[in-house]
């Protein structure tokens, strides 16, 4: 089975300062990746997906971008973050049309 | 903005007791949906999915039905337990890779 490793679990940043989180996939190859970000209370918004090294799809604009340098390997990054980053960030991986997403445990991001 | 969501923000039911979460979607060319668990502080956690050739799909204690015409679809637990207590989300895909999420119901299971 899949396991997705985030890390850090907790970052607080200052507004204004890069950001970079890291996402690995075991278990499987070539997945489908997925970054999320989820606000208090409120569902998941995907930000951006990824079928393949170097292929990157963004869902919405905004001050955040991704990268895939490797198969299992999805980084998020801003280069200066914003307030209306913090957030709940969970990446995911998946196999194929209509099959189930795995998830991280996610980042807890705080900018101050 | 979410093209799914849920009729109530919050369910609280008593141990023991059957659970029922609603989902409704807006979109009527969705093929594929699916339920997730979250608790606090985690990723969540595939329960159980359905596609759209079927109304009905059993796993344990969990069943989840589809209702098309209505565009509509449920969540049962039976004899709910306390470590059922989390945030219960639908989420829908339309033949693609991406899944859109709702905003999620929050269960709290009473002793």
């Amino acid at each position: 089975s899949q396991t997705i490793h985030q890390w850090p679990a907790t970052l607080v940043q200052p507004v204004g300062s890069p950001l970079s989180l890291e996402c690995t996939v075991e278990g499987t190859s070539n997945p489908n990746l997925y970054w999320y970000r989820q606000a208090a209370g409120r569902g998941l918004q995907l930000l951006f997906y990824s079928v393949g090294i170097g292929q990157i799809s963004s869902e919405v604009p905004q001050n955040l971008s991704a990268s895939r340098p490797q198969d299992r390997q999805f980084i998020l990054s801003s280069k200066k973050l914003l307030l209306s980053d913090s957030g709940f960030y969970l990446c995911a991986s998946g196999s194929s049309y209509n099959s189930p997403l795995h998830f991280g445990n996610g980042t807890r991001l705080t900018v101050t | 903005g979410e093209s799914v969501g849920l009729h109530l923000p919050t369910l609280s039911v008593q141990e023991g007791d059957n659970s029922i979460i609603n989902c409704a979607y807006s979109n009527s060319a969705s093929d594929y949906f699916i339920w997730y668990k979250q608790e606090s502080g985690k990723g969540p956690q595939f329960i159980i999915d359905i596609r759209s050739n079927m109304d009905k799909r059993q796993g344990q204690r969990v069943t989840v039905l589809l209702n098309k015409t209505v565009k509509h679809l449920s969540l049962q637990i039976a004899a709910t337990q306390p470590g059922d207590s989390a945030v219960y989300f639908c989420a829908e895909s339309l033949n693609d890779y991406k899944l859109s999420f709702g905003a999620g119901t929050t269960v709290t299971v009473r002793a």
